[in-house]
Formats: C-alpha cells, structure tokens, sequence
C-alpha cells in the first residue's frame, strides 16, 4: 500500500517569508496524483493545490507552489510571502488514478507564522 | 464549495448508543467518502461509495456500517459507539469531471463518546 510521510511535524515562519514543507511517498505506481491539503483552525479541509504525476511542469496556485521530484518520490510545498492566514495544519496527499476508493494521507504538519 | 453539508456538526453521546451522521451533496456525485480523523494519524478511510446502494470498507471499518439509498446521502452509522470513536468525521466527494478526481471535504462532524 502506499505511504505519504512528511516528517517535518511542525514549522514556522516569519511573516512575508517562504517555507517549504516535505513530503515524500512510496509507490510502484507510475500514475498518480498528489494533492496538499491545508486544514486552519477551524478544521475544515482546504484544497491548496494538486499535481497529476504525468505532468513534468511543477504546479503552482498563486503564492502556493510545488516541487515535485518523481524519481525522488518527492512532493514539497514551498509557500511564498507568508501571511498569518496561512498558519494551519497541512497535508500532504497521494491518490491513484486507478482506485477510486481512497486517499491516503500523510499526518500533517503543523504550520506557524509568526508576525 | 462543493456544495457538501454534514449533520450534526457536533454530537456528544452516550457509550453504547447508536449514532448516525449525514452527509448530504447537492452536486450529483458519484463517489462519497466518509473519513475520520485522529492526532498522528491524518485522515483515514472508512467506507465509501461508488453509487446509490453501492459501497465498500476502507481502512478503518470496523464498528461503522454505511448506507446510500439515494445519490446525495451518505450515512454513517456507529451501531454501538465505543470511546475510540471519539473523533472527528469527514465526508467527501469525489469531482470527477471539473477537477481531475480532486477529492472535496465537508466541514466536519465532531463526536465524543463519553
């Protein structure tokens, strides 16, 4: 079954800053999709921003960008010009395009912006 | 917005007793997913659905039975709520049209058995 780790439990940041999260899979896949998922105090879960893993082009979502890295199973989320509306839990997630059934995740990392 | 509602947002409950949540999508969805969520742990699944009267067991099944009778409700049933199910539930559906398969959440249900 494949794993999403991000081992970075928690990160902070100064405020107009950039930071990077990590996140690395494990998969003998060679389709896929990966996702980000930012959950604020509210805990409603926020799609930040998704990358199909066909797709050489790193994605980008306005201040939101990925490094993605297949060979590396690597799939990081660098956060330019940090605001304080983006202190929040993020996730990082893996889908295959070929099971409808689930999502795995990995277990979050805890995101503080300091001002 | 996905157009997702889940009820009730919040719940305290007996051990022993039956619970159901709702979930509830106004966008005709095929695929829903009910998920909960735990400290360390991420978001883990617990049944989902491929359509009406059509479902099956994800990760963490065990204690949780579902039903779909219509398109837009999805049920969750703890036939007998233990403490361990105190958490927080997550319905989602899957947009399989518009955004590549990007899966979407409500806003969450908590429940504490106590």
């Amino acid at each position: 079954a494949q794993t999403v780790t991000q081992s970075q439990p928690e990160m902070s940041v100064q405020e107009a800053e950039t930071v990077t999260l990590s996140c690395t899979y494990d998969t003998s896949e060679s389709d896929y999709y990966l996702f980000w998922y930012k959950q604020p105090p509210s805990r409603q879960m926020i799609l930040v921003i998704r990358q199909e893993a066909y797709k050489q082009q790193n994605a980008t979502e306005n201040r939101f960008s990925v490094n993605f890295q297949k060979a590396a199973k690597s799939f990081s989320l660098k956060i330019s010009d940090s605001q304080l509306g983006d202190a929040a839990m993020y996730f990082c997630a893996y889908r295959s395009p070929g099971n409808n059934n689930d999502m795995r995740f990995g277990a979050g990392t805890r995101l503080t912006v300091k001002p | 917005d996905a157009g997702i509602t889940q009820s009730p947002r919040h719940k305290v409950t007996e051990t022993g007793t039956p619970v159901t949540l709702r979930c509830h999508q106004t966008e005709n969805h095929r695929y829903m997913y009910w998920y909960r969520q735990d400290p360390g742990h991420g978001l883990r699944l617990i049944h989902y659905s491929y359509g009406v009267k059509d479902t099956d067991k994800g990760e963490v099944s065990d204690g949780y039975s579902v039903s779909r009778s219509k398109t837009e409700d999805f049920l969750l049933t703890l036939e007998s709520a233990t403490s361990s199910q105190t958490s927080v539930y997550f319905c989602a559906i899957m947009d399989n049209l518009l955004s590549g398969n990007t899966i979407y959440f409500g806003e969450g249900s908590w429940l504490t058995v106590v």
